[in-house]
């Protein structure tokens, strides 16, 4: 069974602070996806990390694809009420087709 | 580029009942995946497909079903419904093939089995 392991589940900051978002996997990816959820909504494409070790930037937030595509991360710097929401990462296997495994999920809320 | 569009957004039915969701994918993908989302279980998969002809297949009992038409517009189809059938159903739109692996959701159907 393909499992993909976020931490934590659960964070509750104030406006300001630091925090990273951790996926963690023992399959191999041929890439990584990192959505963001709002209630009621869609999750919303955030950014794909392909190479291992590629870090990609994104205003605040800054992900990070491990060095053997098994794991990756999500930091957000200064972090801003409207960053509030669930974040999944996706790890994608291709292998003929594509298989996406989802993981738990981190639900973030940020205070004023 | 317009988005994944889904319908109905929202929708309420009784146990025993039957449902169809709607997706209409991004223009030019040729691959829709469905999802179930609870706060129990998170987003497990549910079925693709690519090209009207189902692709892959999660661990899903057979009430649950799909197809895809020649415009890439997928329905989802859910027999005799259960109480814990109650879910917001995503959909998810990709172009399928070589190095276009980015899937896009669309808002979901939020489906209340009472």
């Amino acid at each position: 069974t393909q499992l993909l392991e976020q931490s934590p589940q659960f964070l509750s900051i104030q406006e300001g602070e630091n925090l990273t978002v951790y996926c963690n996997s023992s399959s191999v990816f041929s890439s990584l996806q990192w959505y963001r959820q709002e209630p009621g909504e869609g999750p919303v494409l955030l950014v794909t990390v392909v190479t291992g070790g590629e870090v990609k930037k994104l205003k605040r937030l800054t992900f990070q694809f491990g060095d053997a595509r098994k794991d990756s991360s999500l930091h957000i710097t200064a972090a801003q009420p409207g960053d509030t929401g669930l974040y999944l990462c996706a790890g994608v296997i291709a292998s003929g087709t594509y298989k996406y495994i989802f993981g738990t999920g981190t639900r973030l809320k940020v205070l004023a | 580029k317009a988005g994944v569009t889904q319908t109905p957004r929202y929708l309420i039915k009784t146990r025993g009942q039957q449902v169809t969701l709607s997706c209409s994918p991004i223009s030019g993908h040729r691959s829709v995946s469905w999802y179930q989302q609870t706060p129990g279980q998170g987003l497990q998969f549910l079925f693709e497909y690519f090209s009207e002809t189902q692709r892959n297949k999660g661990n899903f009992p057979g009430r649950f079903s799909g197809r895809q038409f020649s415009n890439s517009r997928s329905e989802m189809n859910v027999s005799t419904l259960e109480l814990g059938d109650s879910a917001l159903y995503l959909c998810a739109s990709s172009k399928g093939t070589g190095d276009s692996y980015e899937q896009y959701f669309g808002p979901g159907t939020r489906l209340t089995v009472t």
